[in-house]
């Protein structure tokens, strides 16, 4: 079964700093999501990935499928405290089936 | 814009008892999916409905059951609520399936003594 592992699994910066967060898959990729979660709320969709090299931006959130598809990273320039919250990667498993990473935590100090 | 609404946000119940989460979306979407998140585990997909009409099992399904009682509305039931069932659970809906996002309601922290 597909697994996908997320790095670092917490991570505390300080305002204005850049980061990235990555999302490694144990098979090739055919859909990679990214998800914010705020504490205690839902998850909201940031967006999708399909093809290898393909790069989006939301804002400030930047994410990237690497070319062999087994790997994507989600990067955010000049980190704000709204930027704070759980940061879920989510693969396309077949079908109807979507699997999750475990998730970032970041923190955002001020 | 409701969204996806889960009913009720936060719950206690004893071993043995049974329970209903409600999820209801208004986006007109098919596909509707039950997952549930612990620490450290990310999220476990329970049971989803590919359409109205139709439920399968997901990762997890062991002492859940599932009714899509219309196109809006995907509940989920505990028969006999054990601690391991202690958890948040979310409900989510899409388009379809494949490389549609899913859209998610707030969660229902669900708590068994």
């Amino acid at each position: 079964s597909q697994e996908l592992e997320q790095s670092p699994q917490s991570l505390i910066v300080q305002e204005g700093k850049n980061l990235t967060i990555n999302c490694t898959s144990s098979k090739t990729l055919y859909g990679l999501y990214w998800y914010k979660q705020k504490y205690g709320e839902g998850l909201i969709f940031l967006m999708m990935l399909q093809k290898g090299g393909e790069e989006k931006s939301h804002e400030k959130i930047t994410a990237k499928l690497d070319e062999k598809k087994q790997q994507s990273s989600l990067h955010i320039t000049a980190s704000q405290p709204s930027h704070a919250g759980i940061y879920l990667c989510g693969a396309v498993s077949g079908g109807f089936k979507t699997i999750f990473g475990a998730g970032t935590r970041l923190f955002v100090k001020a | 814009n409701a969204g996806v609404t889960q009913t009720p946000k936060f719950q206690v119940l004893k071993t043995g008892q049974s329970m209903t989460l409600q999820c209801a979306q208004d986006m007109n979407h098919n596909s509707m999916y039950w997952y549930r998140q612990d620490p450290g585990m990310g999220l476990r997909l329970i049971y989803y409905s590919a359409s109205e009409g139709t439920t399968d099992k997901g990762e997890v399904p062991n002492g859940y059951n599932v009714s899509r009682l219309n196109k809006r509305e995907f509940s989920l039931r505990l028969e006999s609520a054990a601690p391991s069932q202690t958890s948040v659970y979310f409900c989510a809906s899409s388009e379809g399936g494949g490389n549609q996002p899913q859209h998610f309601g707030d969660g229902t922290r669900l708590s068994i003594l």
